[in-house]
């Protein structure tokens, strides 16, 4: 069955790194794009990034550009996110999400994992 | 980037009751509209894509449409388990934007 597990979240102090990972099985994860979306506490979700199934093209959103960095491992079925000079904004939980196409959808999603941005 | 807007915030219904969520988008996106079911402490899970094309295994109350900007979800009578979060997002653009989310509350 397909799994998406996140892992690497925690508490993280402002302006400090994280890297957050995402671990795929029970499908060709090399054939499929990958988004993260995360959402704070007590609020809506918020799409993050999306990486293409062979890494070659990725997106942010605005609030995220230039701090973070979506990759991929395709032979370790993994999916990466690094987070540089966090922010408490950034305090969220962190979902992992299968690209379904055509059209495109997220038929699949992980736990999430939790990062905290505090002093 | 494409604005997601959903009406309304909150709502409250009852079991067997026929309810319909709307969601905006500030340009057109087609028919590239997905709605998510979210529940307290759990993962969002897919339950309409394309507008109107229901999920596998999701239970036929649930229903899909519209084109261009304007996009409603009904269901077409509440189960207990329905009461929970739904979000749409446009799947037409990148940044793939959500809607804020309308959250069914049990009356």
């Amino acid at each position: 069955q397909v799994q998406l597990v996140e892992s690497g979240g925690g508490v993280v102090q402002p302006g400090r790194s994280l890297r957050l990972s995402c671990t795929a099985s029970g499908f060709t994860f090399s054939t499929y794009a990958i988004h993260w979306v995360r959402q704070a506490p007590g609020k809506g979700l918020e799409w993050v990034s999306l990486i293409s199934y062979d890494g070659s093209d990725k997106h942010y959103a605005d609030s995220v550009k230039g701090r973070f960095t979506i990759s991929r491992d395709n032979s370790r079925n993994m999916l990466f996110l690094q987070m540089n000079s966090l922010r408490a904004e950034d305090t969220a939980m962190y979902y992992c999400a299968r690209d379904r196409i055509p059209p495109s959808r997220l038929d699949y999603w992980g736990r999430g994992t939790l990062v905290t941005v505090s002093s | 980037d494409i604005q997601m807007t959903q009406s309304p915030s909150s709502l409250s219904a009852s079991v067997g009751d026929r309810v319909t969520f709307t969601c905006r988008a500030s340009q057109t996106i087609t028919n590239y509209l997905n709605w998510y079911q979210q529940k307290p402490g759990k993962a969002p899970e897919l339950l309409i894509y394309a507008a109107s094309t229901l999920q596998s295994g999701v239970p036929s109350r649930f229903s899909g449409s519209g084109s261009g900007t304007d996009f409603t979800l009904t269901i077409s009578s509440l189960q207990p388990e329905d009461f929970a979060t739904y979000y749409c997002q446009q799947s037409y653009s990148t940044p793939r934007t959500f809607g804020q989310g309308t959250k069914l509350e049990i009356k």
